[in-house]
């Protein structure tokens, strides 16, 4: 059985940092990109970064310089590394998997929050 | 950047209605898009990716169309199970969302 398991959220004062992992089971994590995904309460789904299974990496405008993924394949983990945090960064974030170039996001974890509040 | 655009909204429909949900791009993206379900305090669930192909599990009342900029999802005879909000996503060029479709009982 596929799983996502996000872990490292909580509350962090503006300026902060977080880690956000994410441990996936049940498929060959080093065959798919994975994604970041956050929603803020009440509001719509927000791509925030993935990495490829080349270990490429992307970013949201908002949090480029400030957001890190990475993975380790050999631990079947997924992380962010959050930096200066802001207000607007509050949400739940989901991390996801794609196989690759044409397909949609299939599985996702069920999220952890991160609430930025001073 | 590529924007994507849903409507309507909201959407307010019986059991038994057949639904039809549209997003636009701001530039073509080919048929590079997929459509999500999400209900409160759920993660999204996908369920048609390259437009129109439908995820393996989904019910076969859910189909995609569209390509370029212009694309729709249609729910044939809406169930009590599809009440939710449903997100375009394109992925030709990095990852958009649509801001949403709320499908209310009527």
């Amino acid at each position: 059985e596929v799983q996502l398991v996000e872990s490292g959220g909580g509350l962090v004062q503006p300026g902060g940092s977080l880690r956000l992992s994410c441990a996936a089971s049940g498929f060959t994590f080093s065959n798919y990109d994975m994604h970041w995904v956050r929603q803020g309460t009440g509001k719509g789904l927000e791509w925030v970064s993935a990495i490829v299974t080349a270990g490429d990496t992307y970013y949201l405008d908002s949090v480029k310089g400030r957001f890190t993924v990475s993975r380790e394949n050999a631990k079947n983990s997924l992380y962010l590394q959050m930096n200066n945090l802001r207000a607007g960064d509050t949400a739940v974030y989901y991390c996801t998997r794609r196989l690759g170039y044409g397909y949609g996001f299939d599985y996702w974890g069920q999220g952890t929050l991160v609430t930025v509040s001073s | 950047d590529i924007q994507m655009t849903q409507s309507p909204s909201t959407l307010s429909a019986s059991v038994g209605d057949r639904v039809t949900i549209t997003c636009r791009a701001s530039q073509s993206i080919n048929s590079w898009l997929a459509w999500y379900q999400q209900k409160p305090g759920k993660a999204p669930k996908l369920l048609i990716y390259k437009a129109s192909t439908l995820e393996s599990g989904v019910p076969s009342r859910f189909s995609g169309s569209g390509s370029g900029t212009e694309f729709t999802l249609t729910i044939s005879s809406l169930q009590p199970d599809d009440f939710a909000t449903y997100y375009c996503q394109q992925y030709n060029t990095y990852w958009t969302f649509g801001q949403g479709t709320k499908v209310e009982i009527k």
